[in-house]
């Protein structure tokens, strides 16, 4: 079976300060992994992916995340928080065989003070 | 290009009473999931449709819980009896294929009272 563990379920930063969401995931398969952003009162919005090729992946927003498959983590980064990142994020694994369901992780909620 | 709609976007209840909701996948997506989300959770699947032909409905509760996707187009998601339990956002999702990224729409929040 396959599982998502984020380690902060709240990371605190103050503005302009960097930023790094932890994610590990677990699984006998090869995965697809994405990272996920929900706004208060919003659906989830597609921050990256990780498919295949380089590890270190770019997506909106100026976030980046880097798949390192030894240990089986993909950790979301910024160099540079600002207030409208307050949300809640959610990395996901998908397994590419077997029944190839969607896997969250609980959410981190990262909270930019000023 | 339009994202995935769902309606209403919020919705109040009493318990034992019943309670629907609609999807509109992005357009060409074949596959459409529906999801839900209790309070400071991830979202959990309820249902995935493959085109108009369910793929997985291991985790609706299907005593109460019912879902179609006629003409592999839109999708309605069905409470019937509702309890406070299912209280929660309901996530419409769609992609290309099942192993293409889901995109999701801005989500259903049930209030039961």
């Amino acid at each position: 079976a396959q599982s998502v563990t984020q380690l902060d379920s709240q990371v605190p930063v103050f503005e302009e300060a960097p930023v790094e969401l932890r994610c590990n995931y677990s699984s006998s398969v090869s995965v697809y992994l994405f990272w996920y952003v929900q706004y208060p009162n919003q659906g989830l919005q597609l921050l990256l992916k990780y498919l295949s090729g380089s590890t270190l992946v770019k997506g909106i927003n100026g976030f980046e995340a880097e798949f390192n498959k030894s240990q089986t983590s993909f950790h979301l980064r910024k160099p540079s928080v600002h207030i409208s990142d307050t949300a809640e994020y959610f990395c996901a694994a998908l397994p590419l065989q077997g029944a190839q369901k969607l896997v969250f992780g609980q959410g981190t909620r990262l909270t930019i003070n000023p | 290009e339009a994202g995935v709609a769902q309606s209403p976007r919020y919705k109040i209840i009493e318990k034992r009473q019943s309670v629907a909701f609609w999807c509109n996948p992005i357009s060409g997506h074949a596959t459409l999931y529906w999801y839900q989300q209790i309070l400071g959770q991830g979202p959990k699947l309820l249902i995935q449709f493959q085109n108009n032909g369910v793929v997985d409905d291991s985790q609706l509760p299907k005593d109460r819980f019912s879902a179609e996707r006629l003409k592999g187009v839109d999708s309605t998601l069905k409470i019937q009896p509702a309890k406070l339990e299912d209280s929660a956002v309901y996530l419409c999702a769609s992609s290309l294929d099942p192993v293409a990224a889901r995109l999701f729409g801005s989500g259903t929040r049930l209030t039961v009272v």
